[in-house]
């Protein structure tokens, strides 16, 4: 069964402060994995998608990485406005395995002043 | 360009009823799909619909139902009730399946639905 686990739940910076937010995952034939961003009360907002090891993707503060087993989203120098919910998603299905599309329960990013 | 809309934001129901929510997508996405949030559980899916047939379903009881119309917007159905079925449900459009890996989700905002 495919599995994606994201670490840690929660996560306090200062604002500056930069680090990395990871996204483990086990599956049949990776396809894709995508990374979203979701604010309070809000639906998760794409940022990212990855397809093969060694790929790496960036918008402004954010950049996103793949390995075979896992994926980090670094946050650089963050701000306040960083603040939100990360989501990873890992799509899987190699020959003869049905697709599947498996969303971990994400980090809970607070950055302050 | 509109983005995906759900309504209503908020629904608060009792245990044995049925409720409806809408979605309509974004203009000229053909898929839509349902997911279910809870804090524990994190995203899991319920269903995709794509040109009015549904293509995937999820491991929920038939208690959970959607359908597609012609212009593509969606309607899922709850019927009975029960009080775990408080959650936030979210409504994702794309151009393609969801399980088309170049065919990132766009979602709603959601309905909180709560059960008492």
């Amino acid at each position: 069964e495919d599995q994606v686990t994201q670490s840690p739940e929660a996560l306090r910076l200062q604002e500056g402060e930069s680090s990395s937010l990871n996204c483990s995952y086990t599956v049949s034939g990776l396809r894709g994995l995508f990374w979203y961003r979701q604010d309070p009360g809000k639906g998760p907002e794409f940022l990212f998608t990855l397809y093969s090891a060694g790929e790496e993707k960036e918008k402004e503060r954010l950049k996103a990485t793949l390995t075979k087993k896992e994926s980090f989203l670094h946050i650089t120098a963050p701000k306040p406005e960083d603040s939100a919910t990360y989501l990873c998603a890992v799509l899987g299905g190699g020959t003869g395995t049905a697709s599947k599309l498996t969303f971990g329960t994400g980090t809970r990013l607070q950055v302050t002043l | 360009k509109a983005g995906v809309t759900q309504t209503p934001r908020y629904l608060i129901k009792t245990r044995g009823q049925q409720v409806t929510l809408s979605c309509s997508p974004i203009s000229g996405h053909r898929s839509v799909s349902w997911y279910q949030q809870t804090p524990g559980q994190g995203l899991q899916f319920l269903f995709e619909y794509f040109s009015e047939t549904q293509r995937n379903k999820g491991n929920f009881p038939g208690r959970f139902s959607g359908r597609q119309f012609s212009n593509s917007r969606s309607e899922m159905n709850v019927s009975t009730l029960e009080l775990g079925d408080s959650a936030l449900y979210l409504c994702a459009s794309s151009l393609g399946s969801h399980l088309d890996r170049n065919s990132p989700l766009h979602f709603g905002n959601g309905t909180r639905l709560t059960v008492t």
